[in-house]
Order: C-alpha cells, then structure tokens, then sequence
C-alpha cells in the first residue's frame, strides 16, 4: 500500500529560526516527489518537485532533499517568517496517482 | 491569467441529496484532477482528465463522478451524500499529465458541508 508519512505533525518555532520537516514514503512505482504549501482554506502551492536523479532543490528560502535510497525527504527552511505559518504536505507522485502525507502544521510566533 | 477557478465556494446540502461542483482549468491547461481533503487530513485523489478522458480514478466509490468538457472545464459529481463527504474539494489543472514534472496549480476548493 502506498503511504506518505510526515512528521512531526505540528512544530511551533520562533519567527527567524529555521526548521526542518520529514517526510517518508512507501510508493510504488516512484515519479516524482513534491512539497506544498497550504495555507488555511486554500489550496495547495507548490515549492518543489524532484525527481529519481535529484537530491536537493531550492525555492528561496525552501530546501528539499530527497534521498531515493532510503525513500525519505526533508523540508528545510531559513529563517522563518510568520508568513511561513501554514500546513506543508509531502506528495509523492506515482503513475496518474499523486499520495499525499497528512501535513506538517508549522506555526512561527513573534 | 487567472488561476484556477472553482465554483461553488462553500455549498450546503442533506444527506441523500447530489451535488455538481464545478473547475475552471488555467488557460492551455489540458489536465484536471479532483482531491477530496477531509479536515486534519492531506488530500485524497479522486479523479484525473486529460483531454475529456478519464485518465486514473482514487479509491472512491461510484457515488463520485467526474467529466471534462472540451474546453477542458470540468464537474465532479457526487450522488447519495454521506456526512462523511464532508470535505474541501480541490481541483488541479496542469498543461498535461501532471505526473512527471508537471508543476500542479489548485483551486481555493469547494467547501462542501452534508448536514
């Protein structure tokens, strides 16, 4: 069974510091994987999409890693901003099917 | 160009009761997939279209239909409603596939409420 799982599940951090989020997945046949950022009641944007090949993939101040082997991702992001609070969701696509983990909820405080 | 589009933005309706929701691509977009997010929870794939076929279906019973029309909008279909359909409802279009390295663009959703 394909499966998407994130942790941790919420993370609160202080507006500047940075954090990370992981990401482990079981799916079968491997496409491509993504991050998203969705913000409450809307819909998801895009950050990043790697594929096989790729290790790492910046969007400003969003790093993805991917490591294939291990079939783990993380999401790093610099120096937060209370922008940034929002819920970021793993996605890994295989075939037509795109298998999303349930989210990190980030909040970022003053 | 405008994003892309769905209609209604909230909607309420009965258990029993079948409801039409609507997705407007992104211009040239030929690709339209359906999501269902029930709260606390990622996304759920129902649908893909590409070029008014069907493409891949998620496990969701026959209750929930879908089409794309030739200008590549498209409706999701639900019939009988649970209260467990109560969810967001996100539509995605992409220029092809958006499987490989298509990047996905999503609607704000379709607040749909069964009471």
């Amino acid at each position: 069974k394909n499966q998407v799982e994130q942790s941790p599940q919420s993370l609160i951090i202080l507006e500047g510091k940075n954090c990370t989020l992981q990401c482990n997945y079981t799916v079968s046949p491997f496409s491509n994987l993504r991050w998203y950022k969705q913000d409450t009641g809307r819909g998801p944007v895009s950050l990043t999409i790697m594929t096989f090949s790729e290790n790492t993939k910046s969007n400003g101040r969003y790093t993805a890693t991917l490591d294939a082997d291990t079939k783990q991702s993380s999401l790093h992001i610099t120096a937060s901003q209370l922008s940034d609070s929002a819920s970021y969701i793993c996605v890994v696509s295989a075939t037509y099917a795109l298998n999303f983990g349930k989210g990190t909820s980030l909040l970022v405080t003053p | 160009d405008a994003g892309v589009t769905q209609s209604p933005t909230h909607l309420i309706k009965t258990r029993g009761q079948q409801v039409t929701l609507r997705c407007s691509p992104i211009s040239g977009h030929k690709s339209v997939s359906w999501y269902q997010q029930v709260l606390g929870q990622g996304p759920q794939f129902i649908f893909q279209y590409y070029e008014k076929e069907e493409r891949g279906r998620g496990n969701f019973p026959d209750r929930f239909s879908a089409r794309q029309f030739p200008n590549y909008s498209s409706e999701l279909n639900v019939n009988a409603l649970l209260l467990g359909d109560s969810a967001l409802y996100l539509c995605a279009s992409s220029l092809q596939t958006g499987t490989i390295n298509e990047k996905l663009f999503f609607g704000s959703g379709t607040q749909l409420s069964v009471l």
